[in-house]
């Protein structure tokens, strides 16, 4: 069975523009999740898509969001990027929601460069 | 809001030693699951074992064990056998069980190297 992908694996960007993150889940799997992982911060949940519904939300301003197609492919965008938008960002896939009765399987991660 | 605290950043080991790597968690919710994650440099985040809050046993995966005080807010993860493989960021991660509502809460992770 193939994993979680994640594409592009790096993408450099410039300040204010805007960029759509893709995430492939595991074949039968539900539920997607992102994570945004910075040496300051370290790994942030951003947040949580079921069925094509945002279940759940971390503390991140608007300009985050996302989206879950029909097939749990999902899709994060950041609008109007700043500096500290640098960062990895993980996608992780369950079969069920929240991940802890059916565990989360990360992809690779997109590394995302704001200059 | 729960937080999740790694006191060691970085531990360096001998290949076959056992190595324990340290946890604590602050919560007010009595029902949660804990984690352990590994980091290899291929960044892949990789799930190393879990254990359930109601659970007093702890949970064990081949040579990694984990020591679970939920009274002292604790969760170690044992290495026995340690190999060049496991060298790697580890994360020990909380989630709630009311439908992980804030996803997994990380610490800021150990970096684990074993030494040939």
């Amino acid at each position: 069975k193939a994993g979680v992908t994640q594409t592009p694996r790096y993408l450099i960007k410039t300040r204010g523009q805007q960029v759509t993150l893709s995430c492939s889940p595991i074949s039968g799997h539900r539920s997607v999740s992102w994570y945004q992982q910075t040496p300051g911060q370290g790994l942030q949940f951003l947040f949580e898509y079921f069925s094509e519904t945002q279940r759940n939300k971390g503390n991140f301003p608007g300009r985050f969001s996302g989206r879950q197609f029909s097939n749990s492919r999902s899709e994060m965008n950041v609008s109007t990027l700043e500096l500290g938008d640098s960062a990895l960002y993980l996608c992780a896939s369950s079969l069920d929601r929240g991940g802890y009765n059916s565990p989360l399987h990360f992809g690779n991660g997109t590394r995302l460069t704001v200059t | 809001a729960q937080t999740v605290t790694q006191s060691q950043p970085e531990m360096s080991v001998q290949e076959a030693e056992t190595v324990t790597l340290s946890c604590t968690y602050d919560t007010s919710e009595s029902n949660y699951y804990l984690f352990w994650y590994k980091q290899p440099p291929s960044r892949q985040m990789i799930l190393v074992i879990r254990q359930e809050a109601y659970k007093q046993q702890n949970a064990t995966e081949n040579r990694f064990s984990v020591n679970f005080q939920k009274a002292a807010k604790s969760f170690s993860l044992k290495i026995s056998d340690s190999q060049l493989g496991d060298t790697a960021m580890y994360f020990c991660a909380f989630m709630t069980s009311g439908g992980g509502a804030d996803g997994l809460t990380f610490g800021k992770g150990t970096h684990l190297i074993i030494q040939p």
